[in-house]
């Protein structure tokens, strides 16, 4: 059993919204402000989108944010592309250990 | 350029051993925390191993502590994970990946391309 638990799939028209959930079941990893996003395209190296939470590397656009909230971290997407089609990892780091989650397949449809 | 290659590679039989390395190059390797991170085949993704800027300290996932080491050569700008008593769920796309932090305990920031370990006999 994954220590981080995320929806199997989201989807969402091109320009909306979507969010997606990383929830922790251990109180460890929920209290880890050391959350990060990837985003991995098919047979490509995953990408980092967020990370602590909530800041975004150098050249990741705004339209991708991170929050969280007590056993739960969040990425939201805005301005939904076409590009933005790939499967979404978070991860949390605690006690000298990283955990992801269970990944989560962003469609555009 | 940015970017860590990964080799070593390949099909190997159960319980055999393997070594795979991972080259940096256009970074300031010796100065951030390095780690593994794997890939079976259709499935997620999976932390392996992580290890500290100057190597003092390796921290590892339960099912592969005793089996496999993480270590680096900051001379060479090279990390290494040597895999002994390989099993067939060992089988995966293995990638090496940079931290944010010197020690390891932030988020993964450069990635390499990957390399696959098949174990079966």
């Amino acid at each position: 059993q994954s220590a981080l638990t995320q929806p199997r799939s989201v989807s969402g028209s091109p320009g909306q919204s979507v969010t997606i959930s990383c929830t922790a079941t251990s109180s460890a990893v929920g209290r880890s402000n050391s959350v990060s996003w990837y985003h991995q395209h098919p047979g490509k190296a995953p990408k980092l989108m967020i990370y602590d939470v909530g800041k975004r590397p150098s050249g990741v656009p705004d339209r991708f944010s991170g929050s969280k909230s007590a056993n739960t971290a969040s990425l939201t997407i805005s301005g939904l592309q076409a590009e933005d089609e790939a499967d979404y990892y978070c991860c949390s780091y605690a006690g000298s250990s990283y955990f992801f989650g269970t990944g989560t397949k962003v469609t555009v449809l | 350029q940015v970017q860590l290659v990964e080799s070593g590679g390949g099909v190997v039989q159960p319980g055999r051993s393997l070594r795979l390395s991972c080259a940096a190059s256009g970074l300031t390797f010796s100065s951030y925390g390095m780690h593994w991170v794997r890939q079976a085949p259709g499935k997620g993704l999976e932390w392996m191993a992580g290890i500290w800027y100057d190597g003092s300290n390796k921290y590892y996932v339960d099912s592969v502590k005793g089996r496999f080491t993480i270590s680096r050569d900051n001379s060479k700008n090279t990390l290494y994970l040597q895999m002994n008593s390989l099993r067939a769920e060992d089988t995966a796309v293995y990638y090496c990946a940079r931290d944010l932090s010197a020690y390891g305990d932030d988020a993964f920031d450069i990635w390499g391309q990957g390399t696959m370990v098949t174990v079966s006999s």
